[in-house]
């Protein structure tokens, strides 16, 4: 079966750096995802990940260890904007599915 | 104009009505998703289609029912609504080639609907 682990809410101050975590058990492992979502509205697409490492994208990155189960998403300079959440998504190798971690909730405070 | 719309928007309807949510997208996407989306529990897979006579259920496919008209249009319907399936609704597209970001998912706007 799969399992996606991720922390229900975060704080953090603007400028700041935060790190949020993300740990996954699957049977077939095809990619891990990063959606950012702001309340009532849609996700939308932050990173993808499917070999090891860190893919760096402006303020956002993202880091991967497969054998590990393991992702992070680090948000650099944060802003106010950044209060979010941030969804972890695993696609299955087999059916080609996303499955949705519960999402982390980030509140950036002045 | 948006990639991937959803109507209504929001909705408000009584217990064992009959109510059909739509999805269109011009992004030319071969796959289309249905998904809800709860306080806690996340996105959760209703039903996917990965073209037009593709049809499959997702992990919580029960008491809903899709139809794939077209390649740009996936609706859902909610055959006899029960207050249990108030939720958020997101659409998502998502194309099969070998395409950059992993062939991430598009999401619609999401349509709120009420059961009462």
């Amino acid at each position: 079966g799969q399992n996606i682990d991720q922390p229900t809410e975060m704080t953090a101050t603007e400028g700041a750096i935060v790190q949020i975590n993300c740990t996954y058990q699957t049977s077939g492992f095809n990619g891990l995802f990063w959606y950012q979502q702001h309340a009532g509205e849609a996700p939308t697409f932050l990173s993808y990940n499917v070999l090891d490492g860190l893919e760096e994208k402006g303020r956002f990155s993202s880091f991967l260890s497969r054998s590990k189960g393991y992702s992070y998403l680090l948000l650099k300079e944060l802003q106010m904007k950044d209060s979010a959440s941030y969804l972890c998504a695993v696609r299955d190798h087999n059916t080609d599915k996303l499955i949705f971690g519960t999402g982390t909730r980030l509140q950036v405070f002045p | 104009d948006a990639d991937v719309t959803q109507t209504p928007r929001n909705r408000i309807t009584k217990t064992g009505k009959r109510i059909m949510l739509e999805c269109s997208q011009t992004k030319g996407h071969d796959r289309m998703y249905w998904y809800r989306q709860d306080p806690g529990l996340g996105l959760r897979l209703i039903y996917y289609s990965f073209d037009v006579k593709d049809i499959n259920k997702g992990e919580i496919s029960d008491g809903y029912s899709v139809s794939r008209q077209a390649q740009a249009k996936f609706s859902l319907s909610l055959e006899s609504a029960i207050p249990n399936q108030t939720a958020l609704y997101f659409c998502a597209t998502s194309d099969s080639g070998t395409g950059g970001h992993g062939n991430e998912q598009f999401f619609g706007p999401g349509t709120r609907l009420t059961v009462l």
